[in-house]
């Protein structure tokens, strides 16, 4: 299958640090790459979708001025959690749409604890 | 968004034993998918269904997605201690590629 690259796959940071998220499809171009959020013994949850080129469309809730999304390239896109508070500690995960669009492959996800 | 429900949500089970987990939802899915979740690390995809009534076997796993293309079911035959993980289910309307999972299923099979 396709591999996405996530990187770091975990990161501390102090509060009120940026903190930024590398998501890279290593084999195949990706136009729409998604990020997720997931606490402990939670599944996923939705927080934007990244469009090559053009702005990412946010989820209702998440604020778009915190998560800044950049999707420069069609092989990275990249999640920046900025002033970050302890509350922002979570496992963040990016995915990748393949060309056909109907199988989306998943990074390894990266660990953020903000102390 | 739409809403995928998983049951059961725990389940704890011996080796050997069979299983199923379900996924359902009250919106049509242009296709359904299922992957599993090992703690700390991304999902991995299992199985992606697109017709409905279709049924897909994976080794000792069994998928089948409802004819409506509204639920699905993963069965599992004499489940085994590594098949202990997350299992999610997630589905991508006819709108868009965005996928929406369910809550999971946490899976503990102790030999």
């Amino acid at each position: 299958g396709a591999v996405v690259s996530q990187h770091p796959s975990r990161v501390i940071c102090k509060s009120g640090t940026s903190v930024k998220i590398e998501c890279r499809s290593l084999d195949f171009q990706a136009t729409t790459m998604f990020w997720y959020r997931q606490f402990p013994k939670q599944s996923l949850m939705l927080m934007a979708t990244s469009n090559e080129g053009s702005k990412a469309t946010y989820e209702q809730g998440v604020e778009k001025d915190k998560f800044l999304i950049n999707h420069a390239s069609l092989t990275l896109s990249t999640l920046t959690v900025t002033s970050a508070h302890p509350e922002d500690s979570s496992f963040y995960i990016c995915s990748a749409l393949t060309g056909e669009n109907t199988e989306a492959f998943f990074g390894q996800g990266t660990r953020l604890t903000v102390v | 968004t739409q809403l995928l429900e998983q049951s059961p949500q725990f389940l704890s089970i011996q080796e050997g034993e069979n299983l199923t987990v379900y996924c359902n939802s009250s919106s049509v899915f242009s296709s359904l998918q299922w992957y599993r979740q090992e703690p700390g690390e991304g999902p991995v995809l299992l199985v992606t269904v697109v017709t409905g009534g279709e049924v897909k076997k994976l080794k000792r796993l069994t998928f089948q997605f409802g004819d409506a293309r509204k639920d699905s079911s993963l069965h599992i035959t004499a489940a085994q201690p590594g098949d202990t993980g997350l299992y999610l289910c997630a589905g991508t309307s006819n709108s868009g590629y965005a996928l929406n999972f369910g809550k999971g299923t946490s899976l503990l099979v102790t030999p």
